[in-house]
């Protein structure tokens, strides 16, 4: 099974600061990788995702992402942070390979709660 | 258009009771997921129904809980004598075939917060 890891389940910044979230995943095969955001008492919004192609990737609100193979990574950051930007971030990862299980079943990481302090 | 509804919001039973949660996914989605969301646990994948197909209960934590799926639309997910360890999020998403496999982004609903006591 994939493993996600992201790491500090809490990050704050000042409003304006560079927002830097991390996330690794596991597998030797990339899978397809996911950045969502969850404000309180909402469901999951897909911010970006990376599947193919070029491995920076624009997402809304001003996001963006990098796959990075050599290192397992797909860290999200934002160049200044908005109060606005106050929410939990789940990154997940998806198979891109039949390993015999939904391949469309997402894994997600254990999130990272993003305080922005003004 | 409209997304993945969801309904109760919020539930409060009593432990070893019966519930229903239900979810409508997006108007023609035919891939349709369910997970949990709990302090202990994350955000966990339940069970995935994909058009007609057999669905891939594999993330189901018990036989106590169990869904099904009418029409190839509305699906409900039953947690039959409830314990205290399913208090969660139960969260419902839906993508277009399911066919594309990961490459689909999925659409979440807001939830049902479940809290047994």
């Amino acid at each position: 099974a994939q493993s996600v890891t992201q790491l500090g389940s809490h990050v704050s910044v000042s409003e304006g600061a560079l927002v830097l979230l991390r996330c690794n995943y596991s597998s030797s095969v990339p899978p397809y990788l996911f950045w969502y955001v969850q404000y309180p008492n909402q469901g999951l919004q897909l911010l970006l995702k990376y599947t193919t192609g070029a491995t920076l990737v624009k997402g809304i609100n001003g996001f963006e992402a990098e796959f990075k193979k050599s290192e397992t990574s797909f860290h999200l950051t934002k160049p200044s942070a908005h109060m606005s930007d106050a929410a939990e971030y789940f990154c997940a990862v998806s198979e891109s390979v039949n390993r015999g299980s939904t391949l469309g079943r997402l894994y997600f990481g254990r999130g990272t709660q993003l305080t922005v302090w003004p | 258009g409209a997304g993945v509804s969801q309904s109760p919001s919020n539930k409060v039973t009593e432990k070893g009771k019966d519930v229903e949660l239900r979810c409508d996914p997006i108007s023609g989605h035919t891939a349709l997921y369910w997970y949990r969301q709990s302090l202990g646990q994350g955000l966990e994948f339940l069970i995935y129904f994909q058009g007609n197909s057999a669905p891939d209960k594999s993330g189901l934590p018990s036989d106590r809980f169990s869904a099904e799926r009418t029409g190839g639309s509305v699906s409900t997910l039953t947690i039959q004598r409830t314990q205290q360890e399913d208090s969660a999020v139960y969260l419902c998403a839906s993508s277009t075939s399911g066919l594309a496999g990961g490459r689909e982004t999925q659409y979440f609903g807001p939830g049902t917060r479940l809290l047994v006591l």
